[in-house]
């Protein structure tokens, strides 16, 4: 089976650029989860989804962020402007109803700002 | 509130030696529990888990770790730690639903 796949693995932008991270879940998932993983902070849950709707954003930082899942099997994170402070390690996840309560992760995207 | 604290951010053993890494939660309901490794450059996966059936979780590459309802903890150990043990690992707690809560992490240094 396919696991979380993410895209692009790495990218670096410049300040002020526009940033898409790409996610396709586990197919059967119905939850999916975006991470944003920093030395500073941790690992920190910025939105989740279930069955394409999200269910709480309380977790991205500010308005510059923007996450969308427009059917089960996509979703992107969204950053614009970008600015340096956003440089990290963003993770997508998934699950599904009855998995007891285990996420998959995929490998990452790792972002830099300069 | 749901939490979880990972005693030690960084935990250094010799090759062969115990490993305990220390995890310890606050919830308002029997939760689940999780440990997550994380080698370098790759992403979370997942080493065990606890879901209130037996006390003691066995997980992948010889860990394991023991839930204990009165001190709210969750430790990882394993007995004999092999090089290839080094990573960083996570503890975290589900209590309902699909929202999950990770602590800071506790990086694992093998010395050979």
């Amino acid at each position: 089976d396919a696991g979380v796949i993410q895209s692009p693995r790495h990218e670096v932008t410049e300040m002020g650029q526009e940033v898409t991270l790409r996610c396709k879940p586990i197919s059967g998932h119905d939850y999916l989860f975006w991470y944003r993983q920093t030395m500073m902070r941790g690992l920190e849950l910025l939105i989740y989804f279930n069955n394409n709707v999200p269910i709480d954003d309380s977790g991205m930082p500010e308005d510059r962020f923007s996450a969308k899942m427009p059917n089960a099997s996509f979703s992107t994170l969204k950053i614009q402007p970008s600015e340096p402070r956003d440089s990290a390690v963003y993770f997508c996840a998934s699950s599904y109803t009855g998995s007891g309560n285990t996420i998959y992760f995929g490998e990452g995207s790792w972002l830099t700002v300069v | 509130a749901q939490s979880v604290t990972q005693l030690g951010s960084h935990v250094s053993v010799s090759e062969g030696a115990l490993v305990l890494l220390r995890c310890n939660y606050s919830s308002s309901v029997p939760p689940y529990l999780f440990w997550y490794v994380q080698y370098p450059n790759q992403g979370l996966q997942l080493l065990l888990k606890y879901t209130s059936a037996a006390t003691l979780v066995k997980g992948i590459n010889g860990f394991e770790a023991e839930f204990k309802k009165s001190e709210t903890s969750f430790h990882l150990t394993k007995p004999s730690a092999h090089m290839s043990d080094a990573a960083e690992y996570f503890c975290a707690v589900s209590p309902t639903g699909n929202q999950f809560y990770f602590g800071t992490g506790t990086s694992l240094t093998v010395i050979p």
